[in-house]
């Protein structure tokens, strides 16, 4: 069970390159979830879904894009990387069950730098 | 908007210090109040808090949350030098997303 993955660990861009970022649990989460975590300003959600083929944004959605095609899997699109998304990405998932307490648990991150 | 607030920011102590970290939280459809511990990479889940008053422990670290004065604290007894950590608190949005907000977090420091 390796939980949850996130590929790459580590990336250089160029200003206006794409990438995609990719996030896979195989805990057969329902939830998933992407941010970015910055020097002073904490874990702020990026995009999220509620289950697969479904997307929706979170707090600082621009400039990216997600998909979410099988249900193990969470991508993150950066279409024209700015230096400003130069960030560590974590992608988390979770549970939801009636009554019943869920947590969210983090991939190991993904740090990207946009020169 | 929902809002979580931490304090102190970072905090420097002393191996054997007992330390008090505090979260308040302003969230339209509260559901629960989560505790993260953050080292060098991901953050690792603490305690997940959803009744008032109850106070949740594991081994050195003790949490509980007040859902009428919406704020929650994260004890740390007895500290070493591996409690040195990001502490994040991050509330819990039930309402059809489930979505987390985080708090900037406290920095703490445990010098030997």
């Amino acid at each position: 069970n390796a939980g949850v993955t996130q590929t790459p660990k580590f990336r250089v861009l160029k200003t206006g390159q794409s990438m995609t970022l990719l996030c896979a649990q195989d805990m057969n989460h329902e939830y998933m979830y992407w941010y970015r975590q910055d020097p002073g300003m904490g874990l702020r959600l990026i995009h999220y879904s509620v289950g697969e083929g479904t997307t929706a944004k979170g707090e600082v959605p621009d400039g990216y894009n997600v998909s979410r095609l099988k249900k193990q899997n969470f991508l993150l699109g950066l279409e024209s990387a700015a230096p400003s998304q130069t960030s560590v990405y974590f992608c988390a998932s979770s549970y939801v069950t009636g009554g019943v307490e869920e947590t969210q648990y983090f991939g190991p991150g993904t740090r990207l730098l946009v020169l | 908007e929902d809002k979580v607030v931490q304090s102190p920011l970072s905090l420097v102590v002393h191996e054997g210090d007992t330390v008090t970290l505090n979260c308040s939280y302003e969230v339209t459809n509260f559901r629960s109040l989560l505790w993260y511990k953050q080292e060098k990479k991901a953050p690792t889940f603490l305690f997940m808090l959803t009744s008032s008053g109850i106070e949740k422990k594991s081994g050195r670290l003790s949490s509980i949350l007040d859902k009428k004065e919406l704020f929650s604290i994260l004890n740390i007894t007895a500290t070493q030098t591996g409690d040195s950590a990001v502490y994040l608190c991050a509330a819990l949005d039930g309402g059809s997303n489930y979505k987390l907000t985080f708090g900037k977090g406290t920095l703490l420091t445990v010098n030997p």
